[in-house]
């Protein structure tokens, strides 16, 4: 069983729709969980970044956070085309040492069609 | 200002050749990290640097794998005797500290034939 598990999609939503994108996770020593977005042929981009529990927004894209669940979202309003892309989830801990050595899920593709 | 660049952009080998990857980090950035992403996957953790300072290589898969970072700047990962299961695109990120956003190059496609 991979430590971060994530549904790879495809998933295809129109434009203007509520997507939420998941993953979960078996190591409850996690304590920072990232969101990446990667364009095709591109290297992943940071999105959203959340410390422990809980919610961030940051205009149309919000982090949850639910570690008594293992689980973390990303929900993203008012879907734009350009928000089609693959979204990699990602975590550490400060049990590496201190250091941000990340562990991803395996990214899920998103297509926004007009 | 610049990103994080790598070379070559893509690399095709024989199986049992040497090949070296470069990674030019972010200016500044003391943190330099390794990963490996197969198609459909997320990227896997190989290898960190703190400044020249190989921290962890944990997640290099055997001894035929090394990297360096000789004056705490440019990063080479090396693959000895490559093999068709190296094949992947080979991602490399910095970061200004050891808990800072990482960002990541473009990468190279290693294929191995």
């Amino acid at each position: 069983q991979k430590e971060v598990e994530q549904d790879p999609g495809p998933l295809s939503v129109p434009e203007g729709a509520i997507v939420s994108l998941n993953c979960t996770y078996s190591n409850s020593a996690f304590q920072y969980f990232m969101w990446y977005r990667q364009y095709s042929r591109k290297g992943p981009e940071l999105l959203m970044y959340t410390y422990s529990s809980g919610n961030k927004e940051d205009g149309r894209f919000t982090a949850q956070v639910d570690k008594s669940s293992k689980y973390i979202s990303l929900f993203i309003r008012d879907s734009q085309p350009s928000d089609s892309a693959t979204y990699l989830c990602a975590m550490s801990g400060t049990f590496s040492g201190g250091y941000n050595k990340l562990i991803f899920g395996a990214g899920t593709r998103l297509a926004v069609h007009p | 200002g610049a990103g994080v660049s790598q070379s070559p952009r893509y690399k095709v080998t024989k199986r049992g050749q040497d090949v070296a990857l470069r990674c030019d980090p972010i200016s500044g950035h003391v943190s330099l990290y390794w990963y490996r992403q197969a198609l459909g996957q997320g990227p896997e953790f190989l290898t960190y640097f703190n400044y020249e300072a190989q921290q962890d290589k944990s997640g290099l898969p055997n001894d035929r794998f090394s990297a360096e970072r000789p004056e705490g700047s440019i990063s080479t990962l090396t693959i000895q005797r490559t093999e068709q299961r190296d094949s992947a695109m080979y991602r490399c990120a910095s970061s200004s500290g050891q808990q800072e956003t990482q960002y990541f190059g473009p990468g190279t496609r290693l294929l191995v034939l």
